[in-house]
């Protein structure tokens, strides 16, 4: 069935350091693809999307790229702050059905 | 200001006491949809409607009824809560197509004793 897997956290990464959260999604059909972010204590925004294949979503220094050749749409940023603790969810979408990755947890210190 | 607004943001409530968690959004989404939050397991979907008066299960549609009879509103009830229910609740919303955008509510945290 449809799923997206991504990497396991928690993360911890010094301020400045650069950020790769792998995820991965089953290629059914052509889905659209998203990064939600949920800060502490709120519910989840978006953070960047793709809807179709060689797409880079990109936003707030966030990048991710649609890779419809290994079913991939990791989440990486150059230079991460302390304002990125969050945890970040991979998702596919289609038309009936959002299903999530299972999050990671990133917390940046100073 | 475009929105989701789900109502209680905070329950405590006891096994079998039926209960209704609200959902409004003020955005003329076709597209509603409810997701219980747990640790390790994420974001699993519990119903979704894809408009007035369909609705269809989700992944984990156990213990759960939901309605859809006007566009803007969207309420998950339990009709006989157990431990089990004991979750952080989402509700969202967006317009059609699956390319589009989930907006989120801000939570409701339930607790079944």
């Amino acid at each position: 069935g449809n799923s997206v897997t991504q990497m396991e956290g928690p993360v911890t990464l010094s301020e400045e350091a650069f950020l790769t959260i792998n995820c991965t999604y089953t290629a059914t059909g052509y889905p659209s693809l998203f990064w939600y972010v949920q800060y502490p204590g709120e519910g989840l925004q978006l953070l960047l999307k793709a809807t179709k294949a060689d797409d880079k979503g990109s936003n707030k220094g966030f990048e991710a790229t649609y890779r419809k050749e290994t079913t991939s749409f990791h989440l990486e940023k150059g230079s991460v702050q302390v304002s990125d603790s969050a945890v970040y969810f991979c998702a596919r979408g289609s038309y009936d059905k959002v299903i999530f990755g299972p999050g990671t947890s990133l917390s940046v210190i100073p | 200001e475009a929105q989701v607004t789900q109502n209680p943001r905070y329950l405590i409530t006891v096994t079998g006491k039926k209960l209704t968690v609200t959902c409004s959004q003020n955005m003329n989404h076709e597209y509603m949809s409810w997701y219980r939050q747990d640790p390790g397991l994420g974001l699993r979907q519990i119903y979704y409607s894809m408009n007035v008066e369909v609705t269809d299960k989700g992944d984990v549609p156990e213990g759960y009824k939901v309605s859809r009879k006007e566009k803007r509103n969207f309420p998950l009830i339990l009709e006989s809560p157990s431990p089990n229910q004991t979750s952080l609740y989402f509700c969202a919303s967006r317009e059609g197509a699956g390319a589009n955008v989930l907006t989120f509510g801000a939570g409701s945290r339930l607790t079944v004793l």
